[in-house]
């Protein structure tokens, strides 16, 4: 099975200006979560998406926004980029259903995130 | 800040010896997870010990799990090079996310 791909892998940006990432999960996997790494905050949660509807939300702005499409692929978005937001931004998949608590959780390489 | 935290916050030791890592976390959890991180990449997840368990072994790896002190610990027996990278613990409890610990870079020395 392939594994979590996500697309770009680096980006530059300038502030003010809007980006947008993309992550497609594990064949199969309907889970898809994003994370936010920084060298000052470390790794911090931002959201999770299972079936196309958000499920929980981490303590982000609103500037940092996702959804997710029929095939589970999924894609985050950052609008007015502040230098604040140079990242690693990491997705993750799993098969975590309904009900089912947090497993495993496989990632991806990250979209390295830089903004000047 | 709601991460947990991990000592030490850096480990260099010989090929060949054990390393322990430490984590402590805030809330309760479901199950606390245990993650490999090589320079700026994807995180690889090692092992994953449920809340009712204290200990759990995968190969190399060995898993302690306290929930009255909030506290989980990795040990890696016989390190190799390879090992070299940052591991990170992950509690996952009724929210439906992980919260990291600060992480411990290991360097393995040959």
């Amino acid at each position: 099975k392939a594994g979590v791909t996500q697309t770009p892998r680096y980006l530059i940006k300038t502030r003010g200006q809007q980006v947008t990432l993309s992550c497609s999960p594990i064949s199969g996997h309907r889970s898809v979560s994003w994370y936010q790494q920084t060298p000052g905050q470390g790794l911090q949660f931002l959201f999770e998406y299972f079936s196309e509807t958000q499920r929980n939300k981490g303590n982000f702005p609103g500037r940092f926004s996702g959804r997710q499409f029929s095939n589970s692929r999924s894609e985050m978005n950052v609008s007015t980029l502040e230098l604040g937001d140079s990242a690693l931004y990491l997705c993750a998949s799993s098969l975590s259903g309904q009900g089912i608590s947090y497993n495993e959780q496989f990632f991806g390489p990250g979209t390295r995130l830089t903004v000047l | 800040s709601q991460q947990g935290e991990e000592d030490p916050q850096a480990l260099s030791i010989q090929e060949g010896e054990n390393a322990t890592m430490n984590c402590s976390y805030k809330t309760s959890i479901n199950n606390l997870q245990w993650y490999r991180q090589n320079s700026g990449r994807g995180l690889v997840h090692l092992i994953l010990i449920r809340s009712n368990e204290r200990e759990k072994h995968s190969g190399r790896l060995r898993v302690t799990l306290d929930t009255s002190k909030k506290s989980s610990s990795l040990l890696i027996t016989a390190s190799r090079a390879a090992d070299t990278a940052s591991y990170f613990c992950a509690s996952s409890g009724s929210a439906r996310q992980l919260t990291f610990g600060s992480g411990t870079q290991l360097t393995v020395l040959p």
